[in-house]
């Protein structure tokens, strides 16, 4: 069975911080992985997607980084905002399937 | 903009009182996905059409059905709501063509309580 693993399940920062998530998976055969951010009582919204190739995207302050030989990914956010705080999804596709592997997501809260 | 809008954003029904929510797009996908999301658990599919196709889940409950009119909407009904169905319901479109499934995109959710 696909799973998809998050860590930590939560985190608490400090506004201009930096942080990083963490997401394992066992998908296989892997076609792609996306980090989605999802706002409370919003839907998730893509962030990036990294193919088999890739080894880091990035999108703004968000980078994510793919290591598909050990099938593990990170989130870094740099320099924290407010509106950084969410939930941030990791979600791998499996190459045959439509279905998505979903984590359970780990929740960033950015303090001032 | 093109975009996936659900309605009503907030749905308040009592047990056992059948319930219908709505989702519509503008991006003129072939796909569309209905999801159940719990506090702080990933999404699972209920199910999706691709066009006209339906293609329920395995471990969907039969309480829990959806109606495609045409390719702009998708409707999810609930037959017989339970206290274990509150949950927000997420829909989502993507554009599928032949086994190939690119980038789903996520409507703003329909919050549901069960009373």
């Amino acid at each position: 069975k696909n799973q998809v693993e998050q860590s930590p399940q939560s985190l608490i920062i400090l506004e201009g911080k930096n942080c990083t998530l963490q997401c394992n998976y066992t998908v296989s055969p892997f076609s792609n992985l996306r980090w989605y951010k999802q706002d409370t009582g919003r839907g998730p919204v893509s962030l990036t997607i990294m193919t088999f190739s890739e080894n880091t995207k990035s999108n703004g302050r968000y980078t994510a980084t793919l290591d598909a030989d050990t099938k593990q990914s990170s989130l870094h956010i740099t320099a924290s905002q407010l509106s950084d705080s969410a939930s941030y999804i990791c979600v791998v596709r499996d190459f045959n399937d439509y279905k998505l592997s979903f984590g359970a997501g780990t929740t960033v809260t950015v303090r001032a | 903009d093109a975009m996936v809008i659900q309605n009503p954003r907030y749905q308040v029904t009592q047990f056992g009182k059948p319930v219908t929510l709505s989702c519509s797009q503008t991006l003129n996908h072939n796909v569309m996905y209905w999801y159940q999301q719990k506090s702080s658990q990933a999404p699972k599919l209920l199910f999706h059409y691709y066009d006209k196709d339906f293609n329920n889940e395995a471990d969907t409950p039969d309480n829990f059905q959806s109606r495609r009119p045409n390719t702009s909407f998708c409707f999810l009904d609930i037959r017989s709501p339970g206290l274990g169905d509150a949950a927000m319901y997420l829909c989502a479109t993507a554009q599928g063509g032949g086994t190939d499934y690119n980038e789903q995109f996520f409507g703003p959710g329909t919050r549901l309580t069960v009373l």
